[in-house]
């Protein structure tokens, strides 16, 4: 059963474009993460989030989660070619405590 | 620091061998887990350490073994490859041993099993 669905999990765009990501889940969890992937390498952390309706910016990239602590989401503003990799949204589940992650989403970015 | 090592990079098996995937990590962390990635999947965790001596598992543990004898290493041992086994697994650490604390990954061992 997969706890938390991305969306979309692929997007293909052109540079200079906006994009969102969503990370939903029927649970309520106590954190959710942000990871970016490039290919041959592990994830690397971009962002936690704690508190319900919380809102941080990392230069274009903002990210949101949801007031009830069940969603998120990842804004790119004027996407750039460096943007491209696979996103991963991972979060701790209140009644488990243990990080689980997204399914991901690959994001292109064409110059 | 080296941060998260993992050897080898690329394997090839066979239906029914058995293999250790080596994960080291040099920043004292006490937590340690090991994932699968799978496309469309994510990352799936198979079993997790909190310190050495202590193991448990994850959410796909079957046709894996890890043990913990120290802080720096975690191994994860493959008892009789399958098929389905075919994925690329990674090894992550974090600090404080809580699970919404920064994963460390290392760069992931891609396995093929004929």
């Amino acid at each position: 059963t997969q706890l938390l669905e991305q969306s979309p999990q692929f997007l293909s765009i052109q540079e200079g474009e906006n994009l969102t990501v969503y990370c939903n889940s029927s649970s309520v969890f106590s954190s959710l993460q942000w990871y970016r992937q490039e290919p041959g390498e592990g994830p690397v952390l971009l962002v936690t989030v704690v508190t319900g309706g919380e809102v941080k910016k990392l230069k274009r990239l903002t990210f949101q989660f949801g007031d009830a602590r069940k969603d998120s989401s990842l804004h790119i503003t004027a996407a750039q070619p460096g943007d491209t990799g696979l996103y991963l949204c991972a979060g701790v589940p209140r009644n488990t405590g243990k990080l689980i992650f997204g399914q991901g989403t690959t994001l292109q970015v064409k110059p | 620091n080296a941060g998260v090592t993992q050897t080898p990079k690329f394997q090839v098996l066979k239906t029914g061998q058995s293999m250790t995937l080596q994960c080291a990590q040099d920043m004292n962390h006490e937590y340690m887990s090991w994932y699968r990635q799978d496309p469309g999947m994510g990352l799936r965790l198979i079993h997790y350490s909190v310190g050495a001596g202590i193991t448990d598992q994850g959410e796909v543990p079957n046709g894996y073994n890890v043990s913990r004898s120290t802080t720096e290493d975690f191994p994860l041992r493959l008892l009789s490859a399958a098929p389905s086994q075919t994925s690329v697994y990674f090894c992550a650490s974090n600090r404080a041993g809580r699970s919404r604390d920064e994963q460390f990954f290392g760069p992931g061992t891609r396995l093929t099993v004929l």
